[in-house]
């Protein structure tokens, strides 16, 4: 079965960088697109990013863009988030989600990014 | 800025069937919006539901449902259980690969 597993969260100061990444199995990775999505604690859901199966197109929320980069390597099943320049209303447990049909379809089971001095 | 609405707050006698819908501010849902739909409980991460409107994920019950009713995606839940109380939330593809999350709706069942 489909299983994506989040890790490389933790507590880092403002103005700082952090890489999370998501382990994929139980599908072919490098023929889905993937997401993540955070939500800062005791708040909603917020879409951050999105990545094609290929790995060349990517997009990403108003908020984090020119701070935040996803990558992948296929070749290890792997999602990364790159996040720089963090700032306390970063704070959040991010998820990678696999797409489908424009939708995120499986979730991974959160990572905590806490942003802080 | 676009802004994705749902209702706060829902509630659902057991075994009843209660409709959450899923608007936008400045517009009508329709299919080309790709709506989803996402239920949490706390402390776990999200389920998706429904996808590309109407598509049920794998697992989800078929008292799941959802639709576009009006200018709205909606979700019905028919026949509501307990283990139903939870948030759901809606996602949007806004188009130009960017999407836009509802706040979300707390669904109690009592």
């Amino acid at each position: 079965q489909v299983q994506l597993v989040e890790s490389g969260g933790g507590v880092v100061q403002p103005g700082g960088s952090l890489r999370l990444s998501c382990a994929a199995s139980g599908f072919t990775f490098s023929s889905y697109a993937m997401h993540w999505v955070r939500q800062p604690p005791g708040k909603g859901l917020e879409w951050v990013t999105f990545v094609q199966h290929h790995g060349t197109t990517q997009y990403y929320a108003d908020s984090v863009k020119g701070r935040f980069t996803v990558s992948r390597d296929n070749s290890k099943n792997t999602l990364y988030l790159q996040m720089s320049s963090l700032r306390p209303e970063d704070t959040a447990v991010y998820y990678c989600a696999k797409d489908e049909n424009w939708s995120a379809d499986q979730w991974g089971q959160g990572t905590l990014v806490t942003v802080s001095s | 800025q676009t802004v994705v609405t749902q209702e706060p707050s829902f509630s659902v006698s057991p075994g009843g069937t209660v409709t959450l819908t899923c608007g936008l501010s400045s517009a009508s849902v329709s299919t080309s919006y790709y709506p989803s739909w996402y239920q949490q409980t706390p402390g776990q991460a999200p389920r998706t539901l429904i996808y590309r409107t109407s598509t049920r994920s794998s697992g989800v019950p078929d008292r799941f449902s959802g639709s576009i009713l009006g200018n709205k995606a909606a979700l019905t839940i028919t026949g509501a259980q307990a283990d139903d109380e939870s948030d759901y939330y809606c996602m949007l593809y806004m188009g130009s690969g960017t999407w836009v999350f509802g706040g979300g709706t707390k669904l109690t069942v009592l």
